[in-house]
């Protein structure tokens, strides 16, 4: 079964850095791009970035650059997206996903159930 | 970056009604948008990538159209597992964004 999961919730204080997890399974891993996308409570979707799990190569959104750190270790299928300097508004649920990568389209076909990382004092 | 405005932001249907949800994006993307439905504490779900081709396992009452800058999502008699938030999502251009999202309610 084709399934992307995620580490479990966690609390962070401001100005910690935080490690979120997602491991691929039924799938090669290194054939996809995995994206990372937050959510705010009620809020919509955040594009963070992404990371060719072959190559180890990023890309990021100008907001996170600098901030933001996409990582994988290809021998468990794992990616990981550290975040640092946390402030309150880094309170949001974060989520890993699967680029298509089909016939020329790159929408994101498989989710993990998502992160919660809250960030309080 | 490309600005993406979905309308309305909430949609009240009766079950069995039709619903049309509405993408605008501030440059073309020719057809490299995709929808997703999202339910409380879950995931967002891929429906519909290239504008109109439904992804596995959506049903076939869920239609994409559109090119350029404008886009539909048609839902054609709406079942009661179809109340959630719809999301528009471009990746024509850099960064990735999405519409804010349209909650399609029960009536």
């Amino acid at each position: 079964q084709v399934q992307l999961v995620q580490s479990g919730a966690e609390v962070k204080k401001p100005g910690a850095s935080v490690k979120v997890s997602c491991k691929a399974a039924g799938y090669t891993f290194t054939g996809k791009y995995i994206h990372w996308v937050r959510q705010a409570p009620g809020q919509g979707l955040e594009w963070m970035g992404r990371i060719n799990p072959n190559s180890g190569g990023t890309d990021y959104a100008q907001k996170f650059q600098g901030r933001a750190t996409m990582t994988r270790d290809t021998s468990i299928s794992t990616a990981y997206m550290e975040l640092s300097s946390l402030r309150s508004d880094d309170t949001v649920v974060y989520y890993c996903a699967r680029e298509m990568a089909s016939t020329g389209h790159h929408a994101f076909d498989i989710w993990g159930q998502g992160t919660m990382v809250t960030v309080s004092s | 970056e490309i600005v993406i405005t979905q309308s309305p932001a909430t949609l009240s249907v009766s079950l069995g009604e039709r619903a049309t949800l509405s993408c605008r994006t501030s440059q073309s993307i020719s057809s490299n948008l995709a929808w997703y439905q999202q339910k409380p504490g879950q995931a967002p779900r891929l429906f519909i990538y290239g504008a109109s081709t439904r992804a596995t396992d959506i049903p076939a009452r869920f239609s994409g159209s559109g090119s350029g800058t404008e886009f539909t999502l048609t839902i054609s008699s709406l079942q009661s597992e179809d109340f959630a938030v719809y999301y528009c999502q471009q990746y024509n251009d850099w960064p990735r964004t999405f519409g804010q999202g349209t909650k399609v309610e029960i009536k």
